[in-house]
């Protein structure tokens, strides 16, 4: 089983749609979960932190559900900007050493 | 803003020849990481260095890859020779990690270094 995965999609959704992403990891000493985004030809960009409770950064929600080992990332009222592949990040220890899952593609339509 | 620096940009080579990326990671980070990634593979760690000291290349074929921090404001990677399957890009990301402390401020990544071997 891979260390981190993901729905490779891609999702195609029109505009102004509620789109989900879910993610599993392996292994449960994991300690911290990131959702990062690259766009096409570029770098991986921190997107959000994901925290135990739940977070929320405008438009855009995390949850983090530990006893099933399940992150997910939910963008609400989608824009064309949005188009890019997101990825799942979990830290798995001490070693502060990340490990990417292939990314979920997303392209938003007018 | 602060930015991850990688040379080159781009570089195509015949196999057999070696290659030479560099990365000048943010001043004041502590960590530096090289990520390989491709289609199939999606990003694959190399080798990650905290304070310059290497602490995990496990994810590189040590027979033709080697990693190094010859200084805080350095790290190369180096293919010697190299193969078609190294084609791929490269990306060099650096953050900030306090271990005493648990303090974690994410990675930036570097805009990469898109390698063709030929």
């Amino acid at each position: 089983r891979k260390e981190v995965e993901q729905d490779p999609g891609p999702f195609n959704v029109p505009e102004g749609a509620t789109v989900a992403f879910n993610c599993t990891y392996s292994n449960s000493a994991s300690q911290s979960f990131f959702w990062y985004r690259q766009d096409c030809r570029k770098e991986p960009k921190l997107l959000m932190s994901v925290y135990s409770s739940g977070n929320e950064d405008g438009r855009f929600t995390a949850q983090l559900n530990r006893a099933s080992q399940y992150i997910s990332l939910l963008i609400r009222d989608s824009k064309l900007s949005d188009s890019a592949t997101y990825l799942c990040v979990v830290n798995r220890g001490s070693n502060y050493k990340l490990t990417f899952g292939k990314g979920t593609l997303l392209t938003v339509n007018p | 803003d602060a930015r991850v620096t990688q040379t080159p940009r781009h570089k195509v080579t015949e196999m057999g020849q070696e290659v030479t990326m560099r990365c000048q990671p943010i001043l004041g980070h502590n960590t530096v990481f090289w990520y390989r990634q491709t289609m199939m593979q999606g990003l694959e760690l190399l080798a990650y260095f905290r304070n310059r000291a290497p602490l995990d290349d496990s994810g590189m074929p040590k027979d033709r890859f080697s990693a190094e921090m010859p200084d805080a404001t350095l790290a190369t990677l180096k293919i010697q020779p190299s193969e078609p399957r190294d084609s791929a890009v490269y990306f060099c990301a650096s953050g900030l990690v306090l271990v005493e402390t648990g303090m974690f401020y994410g990675y930036t990544f570097g805009s990469g270094t898109r390698l063709t071997v030929v």
